[in-house]
């Protein structure tokens, strides 16, 4: 069974930084883009980031280029976001997302998701 | 930057109705375009992928049309679990915006 375990979600000021993990099991984590997702509360869906399976390719919204950065650890089967320069903005549920199939490119196609964890960003 | 517009932001619907989204990109993305589903305070789940293909375990009653800008979200009878918001999502050029949604509740 597929399963995706965000974590390291809390209170930030703004200008602060994070480091969200996404721990994920039930399938061969290294040939699977995978991408972050975020919502802000009461609104929509606005994609963040993405990675390709090897982590040699990544992909940003303008929203966050600069300031954020995606990686993985496929010898943990982990996903991270490295959140620095946090804005009021950036206050949101973060998921993670798993590309629904193999793909060189990410398509952001997303077949399973985490539950997502949240980030206030606040002084 | 392509953007998503849909329609309407929400509608109210009888038990067993038709019910049709919209959606449109502000350019051609051929068929690269989904559709995810989203109960309040869970995540989304993927329903319709490349505009028409059903998701696997997704009842038949959900259904997707549509190429170039134009793109339509169909649920042929509505159920009670089926309240939801629904957005859409192009991915053309490594790009991956989403619609605003639109919120789905039983009349």
């Amino acid at each position: 069974e597929v399963q995706l375990l965000e974590s390291g979600g809390g209170l930030v000021q703004p200008g602060g930084s994070l480091r969200l993990s996404c721990a994920a099991s039930g399938f061969t984590f290294s040939s699977y883009a995978m991408s972050w997702v975020r919502q802000a509360p009461g609104k929509g869906l606005e994609w963040v980031s993405a990675i390709s399976g090897s982590g040699g390719s990544t992909y940003y919204a303008d929203s966050v280029k600069g300031r954020f950065t995606i990686s993985r650890d496929n010898s943990k089967n982990t996903l991270y976001l490295q959140m620095n320069s946090l804005r009021a903005e950036d206050t949101a549920v973060y998921y993670c997302a798993k590309e629904r199939d193999i793909v060189v490119v990410p398509a952001a196609i997303c077949d399973y998701w985490g539950q997502g964890t949240l980030v206030t960003v606040s002084s | 930057d392509i953007q998503m517009t849909q329609s309407p932001s929400s509608l109210s619907a009888s038990v067993g109705d038709r019910v049709t989204i919209t959606c449109q990109a502000s350019q051609d993305i051929s068929n690269y375009l989904n559709w995810y589903q989203q109960k309040p305070g869970k995540a989304p789940k993927l329903l319709i992928y490349d505009a028409s293909n059903l998701e696997t375990g997704v009842p038949s009653r959900f259904s997707g049309s549509g190429s170039g800008t134009d793109f339509t979200f169909t649920i042929s009878s509505l159920q009670p679990e089926d309240i939801a918001t629904y957005y859409c999502q192009q991915y053309d050029n490594l790009s991956f915006t989403f619609g605003p949604g639109t919120k789905v509740d039983i009349k």
